[in-house]
């Protein structure tokens, strides 16, 4: 069964805290997306990365950083954690060989207070 | 700007009715499209896909329709169940400089089924 993990379901982060948002899939896949997801606005696409070490700017990248240091592993950071950046975070994975078909994690409800 | 974007945000249906919810996309480059069903609390879920190259495609009470002379996808659920209540995204692919599988997604649908 194919598995994309987010490390969190629920975060509360203080303003200005450095925050780190964790995902890790096991289908080997080569690209891997982070999204936040807010009430009427739909999924916007942050950052997503299609090989180790590699990263491309989404729709919305301000105020985020990625890191992809294995091909398991993408990693949303917020430098400096304020408030408008509470929302739901969704990592997605996709092997461009199989239909593009994404693979959601469970998301994190990040809250910043 | 290029989006993919939902005619309507909500749409309430009678248990046993059909379900249509619709979306329009505007990149004409997009070649493979698929459709989301996030219930409340969790990530999006797979439905169906379909690609440039058909007209429709069917599923387990679900049906894909593509319109690309119009840029119009919709999704049809046949005879709706209280299970399917859920928001709906639809999804397009576009291809962002040398790689594939970059998914813009629209606003979402709620979709809410009446016993």
């Amino acid at each position: 069964d194919v598995k994309v993990t987010q490390s969190s379901r629920y975060l509360v982060k203080r303003t200005g805290e450095k925050v780190f948002l964790e995902c890790v899939q096991d289908m080997d896949h080569e690209n891997m997306f982070w999204y936040r997801q807010d009430p009427g606005l739909g999924l916007r696409l942050i950052y997503f990365s299609y090989d180790v070490k590699m990263k491309e700017k989404g729709d919305i990248p301000e105020g985020y950083s990625v890191s992809r240091e294995k091909k398991e592993r993408f990693s949303l950071i917020l430098e400096s954690a304020s408030t408008n950046q509470t929302s739901m975070y969704l990592c997605a994975s996709i092997s461009p060989g199989q239909g593009t078909e994404a693979f959601f994690g469970q998301g994190t409800r990040l809250t910043v207070v | 700007g290029e989006n993919v974007g939902l005619h309507l945000p909500t749409l309430s249906v009678q248990e046993g009715d059909n379900s249509i919810i619709n979306c329009a996309y505007s990149n004409s480059a997009s070649d493979y499209f698929i459709w989301y069903k996030q219930e409340s609390g969790k990530g999006p879920q797979f439905i169906i896909d379909i690609r440039s190259n058909m007209d429709k495609r069917q599923g387990q009470r679900v049906t894909v329709l593509l319109n690309k002379t119009v840029k119009h996808l919709s999704l049809q659920i046949a005879a709706t169940q209280p299970g399917d209540s859920a928001v709906y995204f639809c999804a397009e692919n576009m291809h962002y400089g040398g790689s594939q599988g970059n998914l813009i997604f629209g606003k979402g649908t709620k979709l809410s089924v009446k016993p």
